[in-house]
């Protein structure tokens, strides 16, 4: 799986948006971008994923780039519960192995 | 949420005792893995299975091993606990859907003290 680099830390106002930029410029062309978080204390949570195209869920929009050597998950309208450590993963998909190799990941924190 | 418990959800043990790790699923996923997590280091897999009887070793598979009976319950078992394996232990699990991206989701963690 490629290597994937975060920041190590980031502030966010409440309400306003998280940006949290990756950079996996040696991502081959069929691996996905993952992002979990981990809300301290908890399990790591999945909150959205994509191979090329920008995805939006409930929780996070993905932001990737064309040459898909980097990508922003968005937290629209961040709040005090987002605060956690997020992790952005390069996942080969269409294999027998689906193991996921964590990093260190941003941690965000948001402020009242 | 993905129908995922662990049990213990806490355990404190004395070095040289036997430990078993339970993860229980009610999704009928094939896949099933355990993880710890230590300061520094992040999560790193253990264990991992891909199916009732079918396990394989991840990065850091030495000291533990880990038994798959039924779909819904893989076990993690410590055979003689030593201090280096304190830690916070994950159970994840995942449907195994051939040729498709994966998505893991996992439990709330058990935290195991080894004294």
């Amino acid at each position: 799986d490629a290597k994937t680099t975060q920041p190590t830390s980031m502030d966010c106002a409440e309400g306003r948006a998280a940006n949290l930029p990756c950079n996996h410029s040696t991502i081959s062309g069929n691996e996905y971008v993952y992002w979990y978080r981990q809300i301290h204390s908890q399990g790591p949570q999945y909150i959205i994923h994509g191979l090329k195209n920008n995805e939006t869920n409930e929780m996070a929009s993905l932001i990737i780039t064309e040459d898909r050597k980097s990508s922003t998950l968005i937290l629209p309208h961040a709040t005090l519960r987002d605060t956690a450590v997020y992790y952005c993963i390069a996942v080969f998909s269409g294999g027998s192995n689906y193991k996921l190799t964590f990093g260190k990941g941003t941690l965000l924190t948001v402020n009242p | 949420d993905a129908g995922i418990t662990q049990s213990p959800r806490h355990k404190v043990t004395e070095t040289g005792t036997p430990v078993t790790l339970r993860c229980h699923q009610t999704e009928n996923h094939r896949y099933m893995y355990w993880y710890r997590q230590d300061p520094g280091h992040g999560l790193r897999l253990i264990h991992y299975s891909y199916g009732v009887k079918d396990t394989d070793k991840g990065e850091v598979s030495d000291g533990y091993s880990v038994s798959r009976s039924k779909t819904e319950d893989f076990l993690l078992t410590l055979e003689s606990a030593t201090s280096s394996q304190t830690s916070v232990y994950f159970c994840a699990i995942s449907s195994g859907t051939s040729g498709k991206q994966e998505t893991q989701y996992f439990g709330p963690g058990t935290r195991l003290l080894v004294l």
